[in-house]
């Protein structure tokens, strides 16, 4: 796998927008870079991926940088209930996701 | 669908007892995988499946451990003897073959105590 490396937590006012960042400057050509999050006493949950260009569903935009060596996810605007550990992997081809320490973001009131 | 629907939610046994966790993947997912979450490790790949095969168990800790998936709708984890420090939460998840990393579904997890 590429090494990602991300802060260790951060804090977030309900509404402003978070912004998560990932280093992974060891990623090669056709490594996605995937995120995911876990809420409290739950699974992980997909957020979104991408390869290149930035993308944006429903739930966050991913900003990647044009020599793919970052990544930062955007929740345009928090709520309470986006307090989560945020996973930024970047896997190679076939192989199953291996889930790092994350950033513990907490959505503050 | 129901998602990924593992049994127990919560199991408390005795150390040296025989545990067992069950899993149900996401009908017509062909990947399963179990995974452990402690806090001091954070989240392991324990073992996974492609259509019904063991691909690698290489995080499977000991020989304790040992992982089946008789058919394409059931897998367990089975611990004997069980000891204190397998006390974790374990997560089974499923996807469809083929490195659909974004079709990556979780279960609630089974949380295990071993007193």
């Amino acid at each position: 796998d590429a090494k990602t490396t991300q802060p260790t937590s951060m804090d977030c006012a309900e509404g402003r927008a978070a912004n998560l960042p990932c280093n992974h400057s060891t990623i090669s050509g056709n490594e996605y870079v995937y995120w995911y999050r876990q809420i409290h006493s739950q699974g992980p949950q997909y957020i979104i991926h991408g390869l290149k260009n930035n993308e944006t569903n429903e739930m966050a935009s991913l900003i990647i940088t044009e020599d793919r060596k970052s990544s930062t996810l955007i929740l345009p605007h928090a709520t309470l209930r986006d307090t989560a550990v945020y996973y930024c992997i970047a896997p190679p081809g076939n192989t199953p996701l291996v889930f790092g320490k994350g950033t513990r973001l907490s959505v503050i009131a | 669908d129901a998602g990924v629907i593992q049994s127990p939610r919560h199991e408390v046994t005795e150390m040296g007892q025989e545990v067992t966790l069950r899993c149900k993947p996401i009908s017509g997912h062909n990947s399963l995988f179990w995974y452990r979450q402690t806090m001091m490790r954070g989240l392991e790949l324990l073992i996974y499946f492609n259509n019904n095969v063991p691909i690698d168990d290489s995080g499977m800790p000991e020989d304790r451990f040992s992982a089946k998936m008789p058919n394409a709708s059931f897998s367990t984890l089975k611990i004997q003897p069980s000891e204190p420090r397998d006390s974790a939460v374990y997560f089974c998840a499923s996807s469809p073959v083929g490195g659909s990393k974004e079709k990556l579904f979780f279960g609630s997890g089974t949380q295990l105590s071993v007193l």
